[in-house]
């Protein structure tokens, strides 16, 4: 089955640096990888996700990328705000359970 | 999209007794999911409920532990069985993801077992 690592931990940032979250997978037929923002007490959000016919894809502050030769895909938020504060976890869809596989999680904490 | 509602969203139960989770779909789907979330953790596979036959479960749990049921194409149960404070955790219903649709999740259920 699917495996994915997910670094760093936690990530402390400045408002208004940037912050980068990085994924490894291991299923080279794995062909989806969303990014889901948790805030504490809520459920997971999608913010972005891509598929394996992508390189790249940004939409506003948010930008994902892939490297598919690699098995890796990362997370970037440009200007980062308080309010981008919460859990992120990445994640691959595995072909054969046909669900979601995530990662361990990124805290990221934005300070003000 | 997909609108899930999942109940109850918190409970505390005694250890050796049971808790079933409910999730309804708005719309019908082929396969739900359910997934574990321990404090602090990631989210982990417990099992994939497909509607007219039985449950499929990963590594690390049973049927006996987590049966579920699927009477529908919109709906779905959990049961966490005879609890142990070890499966105090968050208990989310999804659908979606595997093939390369956005998932949807449940907003969860907080159990504590004492």
């Amino acid at each position: 089955g699917e495996n994915v690592e997910q670094h760093p931990s936690t990530l402390s940032v400045q408002e208004g640096d940037s912050a980068v979250i990085k994924c490894t997978y291991s299923d080279s037929a794995s062909n989806y990888f969303p990014w889901y923002k948790q805030e504490l007490g809520k459920r997971p959000q999608l913010i972005i996700d891509i598929r394996s016919n992508v390189g790249e894809k940004k939409d506003q502050r948010i930008a994902v990328t892939l490297n598919k030769t690699a098995k890796h895909f990362s997370l970037h938020i440009t200007e980062t705000q308080p309010e981008d504060s919460a859990v992120y976890f990445c994640a691959a869809s595995d072909t054969g359970r046909r669900a979601l596989t995530f990662g361990s999680g990124t805290r990221l904490q934005v300070q003000p | 999209s997909a609108v899930i509602s999942q109940k109850p969203s918190r409970d505390i139960c005694q250890r050796g007794t049971s808790l079933t989770i409910q999730c309804q779909v708005d719309s019908q789907v082929t396969m739900m999911f359910w997934y574990r979330q321990q404090p602090g953790q990631s989210l982990t596979l417990i099992a994939t409920a497909n509607q007219g036959s039985e449950a499929t479960y990963e590594s690390g749990f049973v049927i006996d532990k987590f049966p579920i049921s699927r009477p529908n194409l919109t709906f779905s149960t959990l049961t966490v069985s005879n609890m142990s404070p070890e499966d105090s955790s968050i208990y989310l219903c999804s659908v979606g993801g595997g093939g390369g649709t956005e998932a949807f999740f449940g907003q969860g259920t907080r159990l504590t077992v004492v």
